[in-house]
């Protein structure tokens, strides 16, 4: 158990609609990063948060966004879903924002978008 | 950060050591190398890092050239539960201001009986 939890584990969605993925980091981590892996792009780096402020962004679609909130939770919000947007999304936190910090990842949220 | 080459398979006898290459020839001198695995869908896991030394913890055993353009990662008696696929990761350390990982397309290794 990496102390990182992400809900819910799947979800099932139709096209066009909105979904709210949720991720609590591990106890004093400030530092919250999702990732998204879909089998023809591999695991891409979406964004990273640090102590509720965006740090970085990767190529994440205009239709997502995120947030981290001063308990230090984030969620990460997808709308007008498409097909291709099905996809496993993990999220990670680490103690701090550098690159130095060791990663842990949660399990994953499942997304079907049918 | 740098771009890092793997072979996309590998198989290792269960009990043997499992040697996984990384090419990243373009390595900066404040790069790390960074390995990390997934096991069939699971979240990535961290297994080690190094800069220029080489590096050992329970989990396995990181050897850097002395050039620094390649490294290789060590399990040394690999089990079934280590088929993965294992990513090595070369990004800046404490001078970046994210810790953002970028994850190549691995190596599946597949420990067989």
């Amino acid at each position: 158990d990496s102390g990182v939890t992400q809900t819910p584990k799947h979800l099932i969605t139709a096209t066009g609609q909105r979904v709210t993925l949720r991720c609590s980091p591990r106890s004093g981590d400030l530092s919250v990063y999702w990732y998204q892996q879909s089998l023809d792009q591999g695991l891409q780096f979406l964004i990273h948060y640090y102590n509720g402020e965006e740090r970085a962004k990767g190529n994440i679609l205009e239709r997502f966004s995120a947030q981290q909130f001063p308990d230090l939770h984030s969620e990460l919000n997808l709308s007008s879903l498409e097909l291709g947007d099905s996809a496993l999304y993990f999220c990670a936190s680490s103690v701090d924002l550098g690159g130095l910090n060791i990663q842990y990842f949660g399990a994953g949220t499942r997304l079907s978008v049918l | 950060d740098a771009k890092t080459t793997q072979p996309p398979s590998m198989d290792c006898a269960e009990g043997r050591a499992a040697n996984l290459p990384c090419n990243h020839s373009t390595i900066s001198g404040n790069e790390y190398v960074y390995w990390y695995r997934q096991i069939h869908s699971q979240g990535p896991q961290y297994i080690i890092h190094g800069l220029k030394n080489n590096e050992t913890n329970e989990m396995a055993s990181l050897i850097i050239t002395e050039d620094r353009k390649s490294s290789t990662l060590i399990l040394p008696h690999a089990t079934l539960r280590d088929t993965a696929v294992y990513y090595c990761i070369v990004r800046v350390g404490l001078a970046s201001n994210t810790g953002k990982l970028i994850f190549g397309q691995g190596t599946t290794l597949q420990v067989k009986p």
